[in-house]
């Protein structure tokens, strides 16, 4: 089973608010991702790291920032919150030294609603 | 990333076999073939990955023909609680990048 927590789970803000969504795994896998999911459509990767001070935006632009210093830790900030980033925000993990190298493990997710 | 188009839902009875066919034209020699399953408010989770022919486990049975130009999840004896959203995503199995592309998926509703 794998072991990355995203808290909280589900949070409703008003607009204007500075949010940050955690994220946290303890596989030690290097590689980290944050991806938006709208209820019903697919997933979109927004942010993803390849290791400590490691940060690339993903297919999809984000007004989001992340942050990686530490191996388990991958948080991903709104500075501004709108209702438009009202999402399921889910992250992952990856270690291309596992036998199914890109196979990615997910969290719960944070499902955001921006009031 | 090769490109993957598979139906937008598929609906069965408990009991019966779900075959879910994915098109990926353009796969390339290096790229397998993954599934996930997506269940409601959660994250997708890996189901069964395969290169060519046919892969098994416990969960489900992945066919894979010659020129791997599609492939067919198959869940045996479905139960209600395998209804959920399935992917099929093509890609490098070690790709250094690590990326995958999730499509649009299919979702599977399986009624009493």
């Amino acid at each position: 089973e794998a072991d990355i927590y995203q808290t909280p789970r589900y949070l409703v803000i008003g607009t204007g608010k500075k949010i940050t969504l955690e994220c946290s795994q303890t596989m030690g896998h290097d590689k980290m991702y944050w991806y938006q999911q709208d209820p019903g459509m697919e997933l979109h990767l927004i942010h993803y790291s390849y290791g400590v001070n490691s940060t690339e935006k993903g297919d999809l632009s984000s007004e989001s920032t992340v942050s990686r210093i530490r191996t388990e830790h991958f948080p991903l900030t709104l500075e501004s919150a709108r209702p438009s980033h009202t999402s399921q925000y889910l992250c992952a993990s990856s270690d291309p030294r596992l036998p199914r190298g890109n196979e990615q493990f997910f969290g719960p997710g944070t499902r955001l609603t921006v009031l | 990333l090769a490109k993957t188009t598979q139906p937008i839902s598929m609906d069965s009875y408990e009991g019966q076999e779900v075959n879910i066919t994915c098109s990926h034209n353009n796969i390339a020699t290096n790229d397998y073939i993954t599934w996930y399953q997506q269940f409601p408010s959660q994250g997708p989770r890996f189901i069964i990955q395969g290169y060519k022919t046919k892969v098994t486990n416990e969960v489900a049975s992945l066919f894979i023909p010659a020129d791997r130009k599609s492939s067919t999840l198959s869940l045996p004896r479905v139960s209600l609680s395998d209804t959920a959203v399935y992917y099929c995503l093509v890609g490098v199995s070690t790709d250094s990048w690590g990326k995958l592309q999730f499509g649009a998926g299919t979702q599977v509703v399986v009624t009493p």
